[in-house]
């Protein structure tokens, strides 16, 4: 079945890196997604992955995907204080529609 | 512009009440969705509209009535909504056929929907 798992909880210090990790069950996932989302907004795309490829690097980001374990991790480098966000993993799956298989979300908390 | 617009941002309605959320994007994409949002959870699909046709009901009760006017416009009506639909509805809209590979989504900031 499809499943896709975050930890719930980050706390870091301004200037540090952060590391959000996710892993998923299904292997026909096709595009692996990153969304960002701050307190009574909506959802912000920062970035994806298809699934054939190793890492992808957007600015302060860096997606890094283990096919073989499953595992999705999203970099950011220099967290600041903006970065304190819930941040979901997403996959789709080719022939499901469209429809996006959301993580639980991870709560970023940067601490100056 | 990567933008979707929804309205309301905020809506408070009795369980015997009509009305409607609405989204809007000009990005020209041929697909858009509805999520639905509680507090501290991820986002659950409920329908999904592909050049226009509905595509996807992910099993949502028929108080929840999805229409997609044109291209650009996905509009949710909602009839003796109950206390538990209280939620954060979000509308997002992709660019590729959904399914058939990258579901780019980019979504609205969503209407807070409260149920008295």
């Amino acid at each position: 079945g499809e499943d896709v798992e975050q930890s719930l909880f980050l706390s870091v210090r301004e200037g540090d890196s952060s590391v959000i990790n996710c892993t998923y069950t299904d292997s026909s996932s096709t595009y692996l997604y990153w969304y960002k989302q701050e307190p009574g907004a909506g959802l912000q795309l920062l970035t994806y992955i298809f699934s054939n490829m190793d890492m992808k690097q957007d600015q302060r980001l860096t997606v890094l995907l283990n096919k073989k374990d499953k595992h999705l991790s999203l970099r950011i480098a220099d967290t600041q204080t903006g970065d304190s966000a819930i941040y979901f993993c997403a996959e789709s799956i080719y022939n499901q529609g469209g429809k996006l298989i959301f993580g639980q979300g991870t709560e970023l908390s940067v601490k100056p | 512009d990567t933008e979707v617009t929804q309205t309301p941002k905020h809506l408070v309605m009795g369980m015997t009440n009509k009305k409607s959320l609405k989204c809007e994007q000009h990005m020209g994409h041929r697909a858009m969705y509805w999520y639905k949002q509680k507090a501290k959870k991820p986002p659950e699909l409920m329908f999904v509209y592909s050049y226009e046709k509905l595509s996807i009901n992910e099993s949502v009760p028929s108080r929840f009535s999805p229409e997609c006017p044109n291209s650009s416009l996905l509009n949710l009506h909602l009839h003796a909504l109950q206390p538990e639909d209280s939620a954060l509805y979000l509308c997002a809209s992709s660019q590729d056929d959904p399914g058939q590979g990258n579901t780019e989504a980019f979504f609205g900031q969503g209407t807070r929907l409260t149920v008295v």
